[in-house]
């Protein structure tokens, strides 16, 4: 079946630009997670998603980051203002229920580039 | 809080031959999960191999073992018979404790860079 997709896959943004990334999750799958990678890192967790409520948001670096999922599917990730420490690529993954074993599978990323 | 580390930033391997990436972890937690991602130049992370904590056998997926030795906190990726496809980054990861806000986030070590030799 189809996987995680996010768009676009690509984004080049002026400082104090507002920039929207989406991530449309494996369907049916409950859990939905947002993770920043920075050149040469490993994935850091920014937010979490059960359906359609945001439980945990303690890893978005300020309050210009804001993330929704106002279905329980698709997921848009918003950075305000963005500067140019934004730049990295945004990993949305997704799991069938919100159990701990459960796997998370990821899409492709999209690269955000602030110049 | 939860580490993990990949001490190895690069690695070569011939082609058919056999490799291990190296992942120590550190948690206070008697119950986590061990991951191994691996993450093409297309970006995308892509699944391999799980560990739990309270697994009796190690896990094997195919090609891909993982070496989990509970007591050093490691748990290395074994590629048997590397291919031209396996050149990649791999990442090893830890599921972190149960938060009370429902999620169960992945902390994730810096990577390790595989490089298959014809």
């Amino acid at each position: 079946g189809a996987g995680v997709s996010q768009s676009p896959r690509y984004k080049v943004a002026k400082r104090g630009q507002d920039v929207a990334l989406r991530c449309d999750p494996i369907s049916g799958h409950v859990s939905l997670f947002w993770y920043q990678q920075a050149l040469g890192q490993g994935p850091e967790f920014l937010t979490y998603f059960q359906n359609e409520a945001q439980l945990d948001k303690s890893g978005l670096p300020s309050d210009r980051f804001f993330a929704e999922r106002p279905e329980g599917s698709v997921s848009t990730l918003k950075i305000q203002r963005t500067q140019q420490e934004d730049s990295a690529v945004y990993l949305c993954a997704s799991s069938s229920h919100a159990l701990r074993t459960d796997t998370q599978y990821f899409g492709p990323g999209t690269r955000l580039t602030v110049l | 809080a939860q580490k993990i580390t990949q001490t190895q930033p690069g690695m070569f391997v011939q082609e058919k031959e056999a490799v291990t990436l190296d992942c120590t972890y550190d948690t206070s937690d008697p119950s986590y999960g061990l991951f191994w991602y691996k993450q093409p130049s297309s970006g995308e992370m892509i699944f391999l191999i799980y560990q739990g904590s309270y697994d009796q056998q190690n896990a094997t997926e195919g090609r891909y073992s993982l070496n989990f030795q509970k007591a050093r906190k490691s748990a290395n990726l074994v590629i048997s018979a590397s291919q031209l496809g396996d050149s990649a980054m791999y990442f090893c990861a830890m599921r972190d404790p149960y938060s009370g806000a429902g999620s169960y986030q992945l902390t994730f070590g810096k990577g390790t860079k595989l490089s298959v030799i014809p």
